[in-house]
């Protein structure tokens, strides 16, 4: 089955550093997503992104974010000075353009924490 | 109201036992829903998506209730297998940007016990 990469799968950074998550989605899909799940709480949408630009984000998506697919192939998460409210999972995931189904495929996520 | 609300849980049960999940959203204009299943620091997986007419996998079945806004995932015969985190997840409106933004729950912790 196809599926979504990401690396780091943990990664242990000092506050006030800036972090870059990397996804790679399943190569014919089209729209790409960013969550994150914070210990013990709900999995929340950060942003999707299509076509090259970013089609929603959420609140929680202010200005310390930022996505890019550079290459046509990675799909990546930055985060500027990094707080320690920052510590959380991130999952990636993508979706093939609607014609081909609904899915979601998520990859197995980047665990962050900030000390 | 929260936006997707669940059960709080958690659900301690014997194998062979039934058990059911509820949930209820706040956006009436939603257009899909789902249930994932979450193993403990590990990404949602897809369960089983939900329609009006009720769907049925194997030992799985779930409802949905338009009116109500209410969903429900009902397990058969638990295994120690079905131990894990079930999230209620429901996807925006048709078409504009908000489609394909999924909307998790808090989820509901299922342990199921020999």
């Amino acid at each position: 089955e196809p599926e979504v990469t990401q690396t780091p799968s943990h990664q242990v950074t000092q506050m006030g550093q800036e972090v870059i998550l990397r996804c790679v989605p399943i190569s014919n899909h089209l729209y790409f997503y960013w969550y994150r799940q914070i210990l013990g709480q709900k999995v929340e949408f950060l942003v999707s992104f299509y076509n090259n630009e970013i089609s929603e984000k959420s609140e929680i998506f202010d200005d310390q974010f930022s996505v890019e697919r550079p290459d046509g192939s990675n799909f990546t998460l930055k985060i500027r000075s990094t707080k320690l409210e920052d510590s959380a999972m991130y999952f990636c995931a993508s979706r093939a353009y609607v014609s081909s189904g609904n899915t979601i495929y998520f990859g197995e996520g980047s665990w962050l924490t900030v000390v | 109201r929260k936006e997707v609300e669940q059960d709080p849980g958690p659900f301690n049960v014997p194998e062979g036992a039934t058990v059911a999940f509820n949930c209820t959203y706040s956006n009436s204009a939603s257009q899909s829903f789902f249930w994932y299943r979450q193993d403990c620091r590990k990404e949602p997986k897809l369960l089983m998506s939900v329609y009006s007419s009720g769907n049925e996998d194997g030992r799985f079945t779930a409802q949905l209730n338009r009116a109500s806004q209410y969903i429900s995932l009902l397990i058969r015969d638990s295994k120690l297998s079905d131990s894990a985190t079930y999230l209620c997840v429901v996807k925006g409106n048709a078409g504009g940007t908000s489609y394909g933004k999924l909307t998790f729950g808090q989820g509901t912790i299922l342990t199921v016990h020999p």
